[in-house]
């Protein structure tokens, strides 16, 4: 019964590299939600994506980032060009279905930009 | 000034003690209220989850909701060092489109043996 799945848990990058994060839904979940926790703050929403649609971007940066969530796979989240500043912990959540459903995060990814 | 403001602590309390955590907010749309507790190096893990006014309870965890106020309460009976976490609250309005949560900064606990 696993949860949501995100890997690396871990990942280095020198400035200018790309990274790629992925995130694997809990079972007979079709939403997927990216949020960042910058050092000593809050999570922030970046982007809301159901299979093969990107729903909302609205916290998105509006360079250098994009995600997707393809029907077969995992959802990735693709940095490009990576600056210090992208340093952070990266949470995917994933929901049942749409609306004001619960949503159930996963262990994270920590991008450190060298 | 943010939108959900909660005191970054840290709060410190014996073993035993009623835990009081609390988040304020601006934005009056907000219909849905969470706590999440977030242990060092971990994704948040959903504690309560409330829609509007009212008291929520689950075992010794009690979520509070004034929405006069826009001000929102999490209590701890009998608090245990495994409850020493970082707690966040967290918000959404109701909307078709999706749950897209504003979050506090979140409350660091520290219950001492």
């Amino acid at each position: 019964n696993a949860g949501v799945m995100q890997n690396p848990r871990h990942l280095v990058r020198r400035r200018g590299q790309e990274a790629r994060l992925r995130c694997s839904p809990m079972k007979g979940h079709s939403h997927v939600y990216w949020y960042r926790q910058l050092p000593e703050e809050g999570l922030k929403f970046m982007v809301y994506l159901q299979k093969e649609n990107i729903i909302d971007e609205s916290g998105m940066p509006k360079e250098r980032f994009s995600a997707e969530f393809p029907k077969e796979g995992p959802s990735i989240l693709r940095i490009q060009q990576v600056v210090r500043g992208d340093s952070a912990a990266y949470f995917c959540a994933s929901s049942r279905a749409g609306g004001n459903e619960k949503l159930f995060f996963g262990s994270g990814t920590q991008l450190s930009v060298l | 000034q943010k939108e959900v403001e909660q005191d970054p602590g840290p709060l410190s309390v014996p073993e035993g003690a009623i835990v009081s955590l609390n988040c304020t907010y601006s934005n009056s749309a907000f219909q849905y209220f969470m706590w999440y507790r977030q242990y060092s190096r971990k994704g948040p893990e959903l504690l309560m989850y409330t829609y509007s006014s009212g008291n929520k309870e689950d075992g010794r965890f009690t979520a509070q909701v004034d929405k006069s106020s826009k001000y929102i309460s999490l209590f701890i009976r009998d608090s245990q060092p495994s409850d020493s976490a970082t707690y966040l609250c967290a918000m959404s309005i109701s909307n078709n489109a999706g749950n897209m949560l504003t979050f506090g900064g979140g409350t660091r606990l520290m219950v001492k043996p």
